[in-house]
């Protein structure tokens, strides 16, 4: 089974604005990651977060952690067409990574 | 580009027969993971390998096996194969298996079992 729950389950925005996607998890964790699939292609890594950071940014990617509510959350600022694709968080449990159900994330130009 | 090489890309079969997935991961990670992604269980973990040893299981069939070999790639193999197996398998590799690395996927193969 699936450790958590993405929301929302799809997103569709313009161009230029901002994507926010969320994520919660059920296990204590050591850190969360974000990845991103193109359809029907290999997830990407996007940015990990460690139980000890609370916010993390890489480029147009920011990252929250609130490991009090067990939950996460993906803004990608800016958006762009290219970053349609689904987004997904992970928890590590020993090595082994724990998808949530992901984001559909779709920007029209 | 990842570094890590799966093939074949795709793979029709049909119900009941057997087929060998494989995976290279990129050049220096030991440690290896199979996915399965499917439209109702979406992205569950199977097994993973390290340096040829099993590692970790996850809800695996019994019908799905898998090794990793001395030159470090691995093979999934799938036997009596039935049409809820059809899904994308993605190969992941990581340096070691430690809960810090980062996992790097492969494109996947699409299984179609008709």
């Amino acid at each position: 089974s699936q450790q958590g729950e993405e929301d929302p389950q799809a997103l569709s925005i313009q161009e230029g604005e901002n994507a926010t996607m969320n994520c919660s998890y059920k296990t204590s964790i050591n850190n969360l990651q974000w990845y991103r699939q193109n359809s029907g292609r290999g997830l990407v890594h996007l940015i990990l977060i460690r139980s000890n950071e609370r916010e993390k940014h890489s480029g147009r990617l920011r990252v929250t952690l609130d490991t009090s509510k067990k939950s996460s959350s993906l803004l990608i600022t800016a958006s762009r067409a290219a970053d349609t694709a689904s987004y997904f968080c992970a928890t590590n449990q020993g090595g082994k990574l724990i998808f949530g159900q992901g984001t559909e994330l779709s920007v029209k130009p | 580009d990842s570094g890590v090489t799966q093939t074949p890309k795709h793979l029709i079969t049909a119900t009941g027969q057997r087929v060998t997935l494989r995976c290279s991961p990129r050049s220096g990670d030991l440690s290896v993971y199979w996915y399965q992604q499917s439209l109702d269980q979406g992205l569950q973990f199977l097994i993973q390998y390290y340096n040829g040893e099993e590692r970790a299981k996850g809800n695996i069939l019994e019908r799905f096996s898998a090794q990793q070999f001395p030159d470090l790639h691995s093979e999934l193999n799938l036997s009596s194969l039935e049409l809820g197996d059809s899904a994308l398998y993605f190969c992941a590799s990581s340096p070691s298996g430690a809960i810090k690395n980062i996992q790097y996927f492969g494109a996947g193969t699409r299984l179609s079992v008709l």
